[in-house]
C-alpha cells in the first residue's frame, strides 16, 4: 500500500513568509509524528498527534510553530514568520496506533525548507 | 534523559567486507532500539528493532543488530557490504510518543 506522503517535496520562502507543509499518512494510522532533521542531524521530535488532537507538543520550538490534524487524517505543519534558522528537512511519520513504545514509524521522504 | 550517540560521522569500507556501526544509548528504563536507513532524497526506512528477548536480531537487506545492556550499545553490523548500502544510518530509542535519533553514520562504499 502507499507509504507516507509529504508535500511540497521541496519549498523555498523569504524570510517573514508563511509556509504550510502537509503530511498525508498511511490509511488507517491513528498517530502522526513530525520531525525536523537539521543538516548533519538526526531528526528531532517536535509534535505527536493521536487522532485529531496534538497529544504531545513539547518539541515545538516556539509558538511561530503549530500543526494540526482536523480530521485525523492528513496533517499540516505550520510556520508564521520563517526565519533562516528553520531551514532543514521536515519528516513526517505514522505509526498504527500510539502510546506504545513498541510502536513503528513509517517515515515520509519528507519536506525541505529552505529560507532565504 | 534519553539519548543516542553515534561515535562515527563517517565510515568507509571496502564492497564485500563486514560493517559495524556503533550506537549507544542512555535511557532509563529498558530501551525499544531502532535502526533506520536513509537515501538521499528517501525517507527513513526501518531496518530492525528490538524490543525484548533475543538479544540479537535480524533485519532486512541482511542486516543484523546486537543488544548489550551492560554497554548500553546496540550495534548494528552486516557481514558482506553491498555498493547499494552506501547510506546514511541512524540508531533511535524510543520513549512512548517519540524517538531520540543519533546523529547519523554516513556510509560508504569502496568498490
Amino acid at each position: 500500500g502507499a507509504g507516507v506522503s509529504q508535500t511540497p517535496s521541496n519549498k523555498v520562502t523569504e524570510k517573514g513568509k508563511y509556509v504550510e507543509l502537509r503530511c498525508d499518512p498511511i490509511s488507517g494510522h491513528t498517530a502522526l509524528y513530525w520531525y525536523r532533521q537539521s543538516l548533519g542531524q538526526g531528526p528531532e521530535f517536535l509534535i505527536y498527534f493521536q487522532g485529531t488532537g496534538a497529544a504531545d507538543d513539547s518539541g515545538l520550538p516556539n509558538d511561530r510553530f503549530f500543526a494540526v490534524r482536523p480530521e485525523g487524517s492528513v496533517s499540516t505543519l505550520k510556520i508564521q514568520r520563517t526565519e533562516r534558522g528553520d531551514s532543514a528537512v521536515y519528516l513526517c511519520a505514522s505509526s498504527l496506533m500510539a502510546g506504545g513504545r513498541s510502536d513503528t514509524q513509517y517515515f515520509g521522504p519528507g519536506t525541505r525548507l529552505t529560507v532565504l | 534523559a534519553q539519548s543516542v550517540t553515534q561515535p562515527d560521522i563517517h565510515i568507509t569500507v571496502s564492497e564485500g567486507a563486514s560493517l559495524e556501526l556503533r550506537c549507544n544509548y542512555s535511557y532509563g528504563a529498558t530501551p525499544y532500539l531502532f535502526w533506520y536507513v536513509q537515501s538521499p532524497g528517501q525517507g527513513l526506512q526501518l531496518l530492525l528493532k528490538y524490543f525484548s528477548g533475543d538479544t540479537l536480531v535480524q533485519g532486512i537487506k541482511g542486516f543484523e543488530a546486537e543488544f548489550k545492556r551492560s554497554q548500553s550499545s546496540f550495534n548494528l553490523r552486516k557481514p558482506s557490504v553491498h555498493w547499494s548500502d552506501a547510506a546514511e544510518y541512524f540508531c533511535a530509542v524510543s520513549n512512548f510518543n517519540k524517538f531520540y535519533f543519533g546523529s547519523g553514520t554516513k556510509l560508504n562504499v569502496k568498490p
